[in-house]
């Protein structure tokens, strides 16, 4: 089955570190590629949908700035948290998508501990 | 705006037991997944529901659709304490690119 490889699976930094996570499609093209939050006991919130080659779309609220979004193939996403602060600490998910009609297969999620 | 919600947000119940966590979501959706949770994790595909009066079981979990009322249902079967986990449900809207869009969850724990 499709298996989308997240990584690392956890950081521990200081305050005004930047972390960059890696998402990828192991054994399928990820035309479309999506990044999540999720606080602690909250639902997962979509920050942005990046698609290969082109710039990603935020969601309202997130800061493009902040949350740097690079989908340089067609397997690989990153997320680069710029200058993070304890408030950016929080589960990182990743998925990808195959197309308009199948479903997102997801990452195993990063933890990004900001001290 | 799609929005979905679910109830209850919590529950807790013994084993043996059946129950229903609810979802409703706010306007058309083009599927709606489940999904579960384990604490630490990421998520888990349970189903994909595609049409109005799909209805999909794995274990003792079924999930059902209705489009016409915009819900949908994850029926739990004589609960085990392994199903204990959180479990969200999500709609989907394609335009342009599929966006997922969840409820809050449920936690459920399940007492031997």
């Amino acid at each position: 089955g499709a298996v989308v490889s997240q990584h690392p699976s956890r950081v521990i930094c200081k305050s005004g570190t930047s972390v960059k996570i890696e998402c990828r499609s192991l054994d399928f093209q990820a035309t479309t590629m999506f990044w999540y939050r999720q606080f602690p006991k909250q639902s997962l919130m979509l920050m942005a949908t990046s698609n290969e080659g082109s710039k990603a779309t935020y969601e309202q609220g997130v800061e493009k700035d902040k949350f740097l979004i690079n989908h340089a193939s067609l397997t690989l996403s990153t997320l680069t948290v710029t200058s993070a602060h304890p408030e950016d600490s929080s589960f990182y998910i990743c998925s990808a998508g195959q197309g308009t009609n199948q479903p997102q297969h997801f990452g195993d999620g990063t933890r990004l501990s900001i001290l | 705006e799609l929005k979905v919600e679910q109830n209850p947000l919590f529950l807790s119940m013994q084993e043996g037991k059946n129950y229903t966590i609810y979802c409703n979501y706010s306007t058309t959706s083009d599927r709606l997944y489940w999904y579960r949770q384990d604490p630490g994790k990421s998520l888990e595909s349970l189903f994909v529901l595609l049409s109005n009066g799909a209805v999909k079981q794995e274990g003792r979990l079924m999930a059902s659709l209705d489009t016409k009322a915009r819900l949908s249902t994850l029926h739990i079967t004589a609960a085990v304490h392994d199903l204990s986990a959180t479990y969200f449900c999500a709609g989907d809207i394609i335009q342009g690119a599929q966006k997922l869009v969840f409820g809050q969850g449920t936690r459920l724990t399940i007492n031997p």
